[in-house]
């Protein structure tokens, strides 16, 4: 099984700020794809095939990353990024998840 | 509009079963791979079941293999998971999600909260 290590588990970034969020895999795999879930809600597609945005998803983000490193960057965080971001592969089975890194707001 | 509405959640004690149900619309059920994925209190996704178009494959790991069924009825556009055995590392929220290229969930249930408890 493939593990996704996160980091950081959690960050606080001022509105304006850029932050980027890193998962590592135990492996190499082809594609990261990336999940943003707000308190309360259900996880939604973010990010897919390492660097496409899914639809509706804001321009200042971005993906990037290859083999065993991959990471989620915000150009510019606003309030309304502040939540959970979970990457995940399936490179191989079982489909697996990295632990989350919680963005809040500073 | 792509909906999935998860239903059957509830209190259950050790051992016993429960089965959720998952109404999808807004997309042709019969032509997308469908899947279960949870999250216990407080913690991160854990991926459950995947099930083929026709239903005639399914995946599980290993932490739920010869416990849960995962199955489908596309006439209903219904997606399916039979738990039995239930254990109490088994209480999470669990989300109905359907697949793309069989390999990312693209849209997410609300979730169902099952407890397992004496």
């Amino acid at each position: 099984e493939i593990v996704l290590t996160q980091s950081p588990t959690t960050i606080a970034a001022s509105p304006g700020e850029k932050v980027t969020i890193t998962c590592r895999a135990s492996s190499s795999v082809s594609y990261m794809y990336w999940y943003q879930q707000k308190s309360g809600a259900s996880p939604k597609l973010w990010i897919y095939d390492t660097s496409k945005l899914a639809s509706g998803v804001p321009n200042r983000f971005s993906g990037s990353g290859s083999g065993t490193s991959y990471s989620l960057t915000i150009n510019t965080m606003e309030t309304e990024d502040a939540a959970t971001y979970y990457c995940q592969q399936w490179s191989s089975t079982p489909p697996t998840f990295g632990g989350g890194t919680k963005l809040e707001l500073k | 509009e792509v909906q999935l509405v998860e239903s059957g959640g509830g209190l259950v004690q050790p051992g016993r079963s429960l089965k959720l149900s998952c109404a999808a619309s807004g997309f042709t059920f019969s032509n997308y791979y469908m899947a279960w994925v949870r999250q216990a209190p407080k913690k991160g996704l854990e991926w459950v079941a995947t099930i083929s178009t026709s239903g005639s494959r399914t995946y599980y790991p290993d932490s739920v293999k010869g416990r849960f069924t995962i199955s489908r009825d596309n006439a209903k556009s219904s997606l399916y998971l039979q738990m039995n055995s239930l254990k109490s590392e088994d209480t999470a929220t669990y989300y109905c999600a359907r697949q793309r290229w069989e390999t990312l969930f693209d849209y997410w249930g609300q979730g169902v909260m099952v407890t397992v408890s004496s």
